[in-house]
C-alpha cells in the first residue's frame, strides 16, 4: 500500500540554524500539506500546497517557513532560523482530492 | 473559522464493551469530518469520513462515527472495543470548497483494559 515517507525521523538543531525536513507523498497525489503537534497538544494545520503553489497558510507559518516541491516527488518545509518554540513533531500529508489526507510518520525537530 | 471539540482528555472502557469517543464541530458551512488515530510514535492512520450522503458511516478497524447535524456531531463508536484499540484518536473537520485544511480537536486518548 502506498505511504507518505519523510525524513529524517529526528533532527536536532542549535537555534538560529536552518532546517530541512524533507517528504515523499504518495505518488498520485495532487495536494500536499505540512502539520505540526508540540508535544501534548493538538495538531495544528501549517501550509497547503496545490499546482505548485502554495493554496492556504496558517498565521504560524510565518516568513520563516517557506515550502518547496523541487523535482515532482519530495516536498519540503525549510524553516530559516530556528527558535526553540519550533521544536514539534512536523507531519507531511498528501490527498488526491478533498477526501482524506494521508500522513507520514513525522519528524521530530528539537531545537536547542 | 472552523473548530473542534474533544470534551474528553480520556475515555477508558473494558474490552468487550462498546465505546463512544466524541466530537462537536463548528463551520461556516458544510463540513466534511474526520477521525483519526495516532499510536505512541506513530503518525497519524486515516479511520474514517463523512462527506455526504449517509450520516452512519463505517471505516476501519470495526468503527463507525454517527453525523448529526443538529447536534453539530460526530461521535466515533465502536461496538465492542479491543485492548489493541488502545490510543489517540483525533477528529477533525475541513470545509467544503475550503481548500482542504484539516481542523483538528485536541484528541481523546482511549485506554481499554482487560
Amino acid at each position: 500500500e502506498p505511504e507518505v515517507t519523510q525524513t529524517p525521523s529526528h533532527q536536532v538543531t542549535q537555534m538560529g540554524q536552518e532546517v530541512i525536513l524533507r517528504c515523499v507523498p504518495i505518488s498520485n497525489h495532487l495536494y500536499f500539506y505540512w502539520y505540526r503537534q508540540i508535544l501534548g497538544q493538538k495538531v495544528e494545520f501549517l501550509v497547503s500546497f496545490y499546482n505548485n503553489e502554495i493554496s492556504e497558510k496558517s498565521e504560524i507559518f510565518d516568513d520563516q517557513f517557506s515550502v518547496e516541491r523541487p523535482d515532482g516527488s519530495n516536498f519540503t518545509l525549510k524553516i530559516r532560523s530556528t527558535k526553540l518554540e519550533d521544536s514539534a513533531m512536523y507531519f507531511c500529508a498528501s490527498s488526491l482530492d478533498v477526501n482524506e489526507q494521508f500522513f507520514g510518520p513525522g519528524t521530530r525537530l528539537t531545537v536547542l | 473559522a472552523q473548530s473542534v471539540a474533544q470534551p474528553e482528555d480520556q475515555v477508558n472502557v473494558a474490552e468487550g464493551n462498546p465505546l463512544t469517543v466524541k466530537c462537536t464541530y463548528s463551520v461556516s458551512g458544510n463540513p466534511y469530518l474526520f477521525w483519526y488515530v495516532q499510536y505512541p510514535n506513530r503518525g497519524l492512520q486515516f479511520l474514517l469520513k463523512y462527506i455526504t450522503g449517509d450520516n452512519l458511516v463505517k471505516g476501519s478497524y470495526g468503527f463507525e462515527a454517527e453525523f448529526n447535524k443538529s447536534q453539530t456531531s460526530f461521535h466515533l463508536k465502536k461496538p465492542s472495543a479491543l485492548v489493541s484499540d488502545s490510543a489517540l484518536y483525533f477528529c477533525a473537520v475541513s470545509l467544503t470548497g475550503g481548500g482542504n485544511k484539516l481542523t483538528f480537536g485536541t484528541g481523546t486518548q482511549l485506554k481499554v483494559e482487560l
